[in-house]
């Protein structure tokens, strides 16, 4: 129940491309749900992150898309840039107690040229 | 504003010695946690603590691993008689006080290697 499923493994997308990155969970108790972007031999960074009182949101190319029956909520990369070539983490975190984050296994993003 | 600041960034340690991990939050965030990061693999909840206080250590192995908060300084990690399954990524993160807080903003971690 604490686990959040992460697909693909890895991707690859040429530029200009549209990146989609899928996450499930089966906590009801989840209200939180970021992602993160980890460059190699960086700590991962918030890059967006959605409440279910929402289905959508957007900050540039951005866009995190949530269903909330489904117990699904995937990442979209519009316009792919090699630049945005990284390892990509889901995360989600329960409404009350404990505020640690669960995080997806994570993926692996290549932007062709 | 720093932010989440680690160190030592790179810890080599041979079998049998121990590894400290330092940590220090964001400015003004009270709640640190640890999380373990083995190559190609996700990012493993370990500990959450506040100062002086630990939380959650569900993710934290019962033996040789320890998590200290105190009300002065850093936020440190003690692994003793350390193996070679220690060698990984550890990341600390920190958030602001209360639940309504957004999600954590990470150190750039210390990548322990043990021989």
């Amino acid at each position: 129940q604490q686990q959040v499923k992460q697909s693909p493994q890895s991707l690859i997308v040429q530029k200009g491309g549209i990146s989609i990155i899928n996450c499930a969970y089966e906590n009801t108790a989840f209200d939180y749900f970021p992602w993160y972007q980890q460059f190699p031999g960086k700590g991962p960074a918030l890059l967006i992150a959605i409440r279910p009182d929402v289905s959508e949101k957007k900050e540039g190319r951005f866009t995190i898309s949530f269903n909330k029956s489904a117990k699904q909520f995937s990442l979209h990369i519009m316009d792919s840039q090699p630049g945005d070539s990284a390892t990509y983490f889901c995360a989600a975190r329960r409404r009350a107690g404990a505020q640690k984050l669960v995080f997806g296994q994570g993926t692996r993003l290549t932007i062709n040229p | 504003n720093a932010g989440v600041m680690q160190n030592p960034r790179h810890l080599v340690r041979r079998r049998g010695q121990e590894a400290r991990l330092r940590c220090s939050p964001m400015k003004g965030h009270s709640h640190v946690y640890w999380y373990r990061q083995l190559p190609e693999e996700g990012l493993k909840f370990m500990v959450y603590l506040q100062k002086e206080n630990i939380i959650d250590e569900s993710g934290m192995p019962k033996e040789r691993f320890s998590a200290e908060f105190p009300k002065e300084g850093p936020s440190i990690l003690r692994i003793q008689q350390v193996v070679r399954g220690d060698s990984a990524a550890y990341f600390c993160a920190s958030s602001p006080e209360g639940p309504q807080g957004g999600g954590y903003t990470f150190g750039s971690g210390t990548r322990l290697t043990v021989v």
